[in-house]
């Protein structure tokens, strides 16, 4: 069974690019019908999507993150990135990697989620 | 798009918990629930608005259809007390989860 582990600071400084990999042991990124996801979480809130990538290293992300987002895949090493620049107090916040499943992205579902990284946007 | 969740719904042991999420046209789309216990990973309990997952319970079932979808657990037990949030695609191909549901059993 696949399993995905987020790695990364858990202290960044304001203004600067938050950067997490999520590492996926138990079977290649490549197989199936799967892509990638980053959501977020700040602290006693609920789930925010971030973007997703597919092994082409296609993207799309949320809206209100586009223009500080970048995600990117290897699938050689097994791993995806996440990078969001500028960043701010309001975007600390637990972030989860997932994998995604679905033939279509209308019918896709979050399957397998990590265990999630806090990080912490504080000087 | 927006998802619109209750907050909190409560429940007694044995009874018959409906979470619910409304959206424009929610029935057109396809809706997944998930299930979040404090410290812990959300899990996938409900994709495609009526599928279970291998490994979780029959008692929990959804549909959707009009503007709400509905998350139904029967024969609630304790251990299902979490957070439920649903989750559909926009029209972009963007994902969209609702606020959460805090759900209490006691």
């Amino acid at each position: 069974q696949m399993q995905l582990r987020e790695s990364g600071p858990g202290l960044v400084k304001p203004s600067q690019t938050l950067s997490l990999t999520c590492s996926v042991s138990g079977g290649s990124m490549i197989s199936g019908s799967y892509y990638w996801s980053w959501i977020r979480q700040p602290a006693g809130k609920g789930l925010e999507w971030i973007g997703r990538i597919y092994t082409s290293r296609n993207t799309k992300y949320n809206p209100s993150l586009n223009s500080r987002v970048t995600m990117s895949i290897d699938t050689s090493k097994n791993q995806f990135s996440l990078n969001l620049r500028s960043v701010t107090a309001a975007d600390t916040a637990v972030y989860y990697c997932v994998r995604v499943f679905g033939y279509y992205e209308s019918s896709a579902h979050f399957d397998s989620w990590g265990q999630g990284a806090l990080v912490t946007v504080s000087s | 798009y927006e998802l619109t969740q209750p907050p909190s719904v409560s429940v007694s042991p044995g009874q018959t918990a409906s979470i619910t999420c409304s959206g424009d046209k929610l029935g057109d789309k396809f809706t997944s629930w998930y299930q979040q216990k404090p410290g812990q990973s959300p899990v996938l309990v409900i994709y495609q608005n009526t599928k279970r997952p291998s490994g979780i319970p029959e008692r929990f079932s959804g549909s959707n259809s009009g503007n709400t979808a509905t998350l139904t657990i029967s024969g609630t037990q304790v251990m299902d007390e979490s957070d439920y949030y649903c989750q559909a695609w926009d029209s972009s191909s963007a994902a969209v989860f609702g606020g959460g549901t805090k759900l209490t059993v006691l």
